[in-house]
């Protein structure tokens, strides 16, 4: 069974630029998850979608972040201008429902030069 | 606001040796527990978890325990090899939260 899948894997931009992430979940789950993760920390959740709905996304910087989850399938993660302090591990998650075993995807490395 | 503490944050350990990490948290709200392994590079591997009526969880080498009335887990590796060496993450679902709080995670390293 394939497992999550995010693209790319890393990518380089200028601050100021926009980027942009992609995730397909685990077939057949329906809760999905955004997390960041710094250097040297643990990862924290940006957006939580229950299907095709934003359930969480208290910790979403929404002045340059956006996500949507068309159709309740893939998801993207916009920043739209980045900003040197948006270097991270973006990584999406997968879970069949709310509150139970999360499975992660490999992430995508940013870095905002 | 729930604080999860692992200590300690890197170890060193010969091949063979059993170990214990250990992680503690504040809020004692706890509803599911996970524990992950991370590699350099890499996204994060769900290794055990434990629900909120279970006490412990175990898979091969790995038994993870959960005390909610200390305010503890742990996950004991036992006879550790090399590719036991990464980071690992205890993470905590809260109350009806269905959001991670993650633990700031032991780095792990297994000598020959």
């Amino acid at each position: 069974e394939a497992g999550v899948v995010q693209s790319p894997r890393y990518k380089i931009i200028e601050k100021k630029q926009p980027v942009a992430f992609w995730c397909n979940p685990i077939s057949g789950h329906n809760t999905l998850y955004w997390y960041r993760q710094n250097l040297g920390q643990g990862p924290e959740l940006l957006i939580r979608y229950e299907n095709e709905e934003a359930v969480d996304d208290s910790q979403l910087p929404k002045d340059r972040f956006s996500a949507e989850r068309l159709k309740g399938v893939d998801s993207t993660l916009k920043i739209q201008p980045a900003e040197l302090g948006d270097s991270a591990v973006y990584l999406c998650a997968s879970s069949p429902g709310p509150a139970e075993e999360q499975f992660f995807g490999p992430g995508t490395r940013l870095t905002v030069l | 606001k729930q604080e999860v503490t692992q200590i300690p944050a890197a170890l060193s350990v010969p091949e063979g040796e059993n170990l214990v990490l250990n992680c503690s948290f504040t809020d004692s709200a706890i509803y599911n527990l996970q524990w992950f392994r991370q590699d350099p590079g890499k996204g994060l591997t769900s290794l055990l978890l434990i629900q909120s009526s279970q006490r412990e969880q175990t898979s091969g080498r790995l038994n993870a325990s959960l005390d909610k009335s200390s305010g503890r887990s742990t996950l004991y590796i036992a006879a550790s090899q090399p590719g036991d060496s990464a980071t690992y993450l205890c993470a905590f679902y809260t109350g009806t939260a269905s959001k991670l709080t993650f633990g700031t995670g032991t780095r792990l390293q297994v000598t020959l």
